[in-house]
């Protein structure tokens, strides 16, 4: 299995409301991602974790909250969003991160966001 | 600060034309990505290029690293429609903490 899941596909949500997204990997890979991504632009990278752990945070704003429960699954809690967040939020894995290691990342195919 | 410089970002061609994309930068990258993005999707893997000098193919897509591993080029023979769609280059900086550095990206459209 080299795929890695999103759920919901799309949202569409008030200023207000409490969503999450949801991203799940059965590789076995111990690093995954969430980036960010407007169109036509590169993904923006938000949160590394390595081996569950938060090991990068862009300076993304509190609005956006990472969790990881396991090795295979990865989530986006949202809250008090702004229309600018509207965007194709991409989940990705990798098998480690470490150094001189290829690094190579499977994306899943992303939840389109908006927010109004 | 690592940058990748991808040229051209958009690219408008005929099916059955020869096309090359390239992605450039002043450091050393210990191994380049390129994927492929259509609309609402995500970024698929294409290739992985970790050796200067090195040459691969995937069907009509041949990719090369530079030989000092600064700069690596996408070339597509006999473009056709199905190619269409966002190329991202993406490489592993010397301090690998997990950070993939993207080039802008070339948007390319394959008219029929």
């Amino acid at each position: 299995d080299t795929e890695v899941t999103q759920t919901p596909k799309h949202l569409v949500m008030g200023m207000t409301n409490k969503k999450s997204l949801k991203c799940e990997q059965h590789m076995g890979h111990r690093a995954m991602y969430w980036y960010k991504q407007k169109a036509k632009k590169p993904p923006e990278l938000m949160f590394v974790y390595s081996y569950e752990k938060l090991s990068i945070n862009e300076s993304v704003p509190s609005r956006f909250s990472p969790e990881c429960p396991n090795s295979s699954l990865l989530n986006l809690h949202l809250h008090a969003l702004q229309p600018e967040d509207s965007a194709l939020y991409l989940c990705a894995s990798s098998q480690v991160v470490q150094l001189d290691y290829l690094n190579e990342q499977f994306f899943g195919p992303g939840t389109r966001l908006t927010v109004l | 600060t690592q940058l990748l410089e991808q040229s051209p970002q958009f690219l408008s061609i005929q099916e059955g034309e020869n096309l090359t994309v390239y992605c450039n930068s002043s450091s050393v990258f210990s191994s380049l990505q390129w994927y492929r993005q259509e609309p609402g999707e995500g970024p698929v893997l294409l290739v992985t290029v970790v050796t200067g000098g090195e040459v691969k193919k995937l069907k009509r897509l041949t990719f090369q690293f530079g030989d000092a591993r600064k700069d690596s080029s996408l070339h597509i023979t006999a473009a056709q429609p199905g190619d269409t769609g966002l190329y991202l280059c993406a490489g592993a900086g010397s301090s690998n903490t997990g950070k993939l550095i993207f080039g802008q990206g070339t948007t390319l459209q394959v008219k029929p």
